[in-house]
């Protein structure tokens, strides 16, 4: 039962613009949220999480939006770079630390 | 280099074997978590410890056992092996094992069930 989906499986943009990656969730408990980054060959890196009492969380680049009540969040990246090029993960928990994963974009950013 | 090691990198072997994967933790953290990446799938949580003891459980198959020594190196043994047990199998860590400690990803093992 896949609790966390990742419905574009890849999405290629041009350097400079910006990227949206998109998730959506079906369990109401869930009250953080995280987005990984995974180059091939390597395990994932962590990006940037926000609770549930927040609806946004900018790091620099990457701001992550949560709506709950669409069970929805995104990460957008401003602007996009070639070293972005990597698969993204968005993953969930709820009061514990097991993390429920999506899986996964792929995001090529063109020169 | 997220400091979690895992060993060996690929792992080729056939169906009925058993295996076991090798996972030394970030120097100074406390938890270990095992996950399972199985081809076009995000990462399936299999099971965390921390400090030598077991915390919590997700899909993990009866054949798959688990334990956290007291260097905190962590194990994951895989027995009668499928060819659906072939995936990427990851370990992670985190300081203190709680919801909101960041998790660090070893680059993962590759096992191959033929």
């Amino acid at each position: 039962d896949q609790q966390v989906k990742q419905n574009s499986p890849s999405l290629s943009v041009q350097e400079g613009r910006i990227s949206i990656l998109n998730c959506d969730y079906t369990n109401s408990m869930f009250d953080y949220f995280l987005w990984y980054k995974k180059y091939p060959a390597e395990g994932p890196t962590f990006l940037i999480s926000i609770s549930s009492i927040k609806d946004k969380n900018e790091d620099g680049r990457f701001t992550v939006f949560l709506n709950k009540s669409a069970k929805h969040l995104s990460l957008h990246i401003v602007p996009s770079q070639p070293g972005d090029s990597a698969v993204y993960f968005c993953a969930a928990s709820f009061n514990d630390y097991k993390l429920s994963f999506g899986a996964g974009t792929t995001v090529t950013v063109r020169a | 280099d997220s400091g979690v090691t895992q060993t060996p990198k690929h792992l080729i072997t056939a169906t009925g074997q058993r295996v076991t994967l090798r996972c030394s933790p970030r120097s100074g953290d406390l938890s270990v978590y095992w996950y399972q990446q199985s081809l076009d799938q995000g990462l399936q949580f299999l099971i965390q410890y921390y400090n030598g003891e077991e915390r919590a459980k997700g899909n993990i198959l009866e054949r798959f056992s688990a334990q956290q020594f007291p260097d905190l190196h962590s194990e994951l043994n895989l027995s009668s092996l499928e060819l659906g047990d072939s995936a990427l199998y990851f370990c992670a860590s985190s300081a203190r094992g709680s919801q909101t400690d960041t998790q660090y990803f070893g680059p993962g093992t590759r096992l191959t069930v033929l």
